[in-house]
């Protein structure tokens, strides 16, 4: 298993302003995900961020929007850029362990309401 | 695309009562599927992981069981108590890495 900790847990942010949330594992990986949770929602994948390479993104999500960075193999950061109230969601960070990654194993979430 | 849906969306039981939560999925060409838990302000606990060639498994008082043909799964909670009360999520992969999750299922179990 993966132990993953996200900072902030929570935050309320003007519009027009960036956040960026910090995921941290306990152990390497090759792989990780970056999740979106709208209220009343489930959770709709934005990106995909390996070592070394530039984020792949989702259908529907653009990097100039969620830009991603991830320097190593225990580390990713998820900026949410020039934000709006529609941008208030749950986001989640990922990781898969197992063999060929197959479990999913999640942080516990970074609630972000804009203002 | 692969859609997931899962019934009911929200159920509510007496304690001790036996339940079944429902995931179908349109592409049956999954890697694995996984159910999860959520609790209130909270990440996503994992319950179950199903193999794409297993049929079932089992942890405690949950089973999951898979249909791929058929596109479905059901998560079986035997003797709901009431901490079983959160969302359940099904989310299934077709590579093995990225997931496509379901709708939830609220689940309040009344003491």
């Amino acid at each position: 298993s993966a132990v993953i900790s996200q900072k902030p847990s929570r935050d309320i942010c003007q519009r027009g302003t960036s956040l960026t949330i910090q995921c941290q594992v306990d152990s390497q990986v090759t792989m990780m995900f970056w999740y979106r949770q709208q209220p009343g929602q489930s959770l709709t994948l934005i990106a995909t961020a390996n070592q070394g390479s530039e984020a792949t993104y989702e259908s529907g999500f653009v990097i100039d929007k969620f830009p991603i960075s991830r320097p190593n193999l225990t580390f990713s950061t998820l900026t949410v850029s020039n934000m709006s109230p529609e941008d208030s969601s749950i986001y989640l960070c990922s990781v898969g362990m197992g063999r060929r990654g197959t479990e999913a194993f999640f942080g516990q979430g970074t609630r972000l309401t804009v203002v | 695309k692969q859609e997931v849906t899962q019934i009911p969306a929200a159920l509510s039981v007496p304690e001790g009562e036996n339940l079944v939560l429902n995931c179908s999925f349109t592409d049956s060409a999954i890697y694995n599927l996984q159910w999860f838990r959520q609790d209130p302000g909270k990440g996503l606990t994992s319950l179950l992981l199903i193999q794409s060639s297993q049929r079932e498994q089992t942890s405690g008082r949950l089973n999951a069981s898979l249909d791929k043909s058929s596109g479905r799964s059901t998560l079986y909670i035997a003797a709901s108590q009431p901490g079983d009360s959160a969302t359940y999520l099904c989310a299934v992969s077709l590579t093995g890495n990225q997931f496509y999750f379901g709708t939830g299922t609220s689940l309040t179990v009344i003491p």
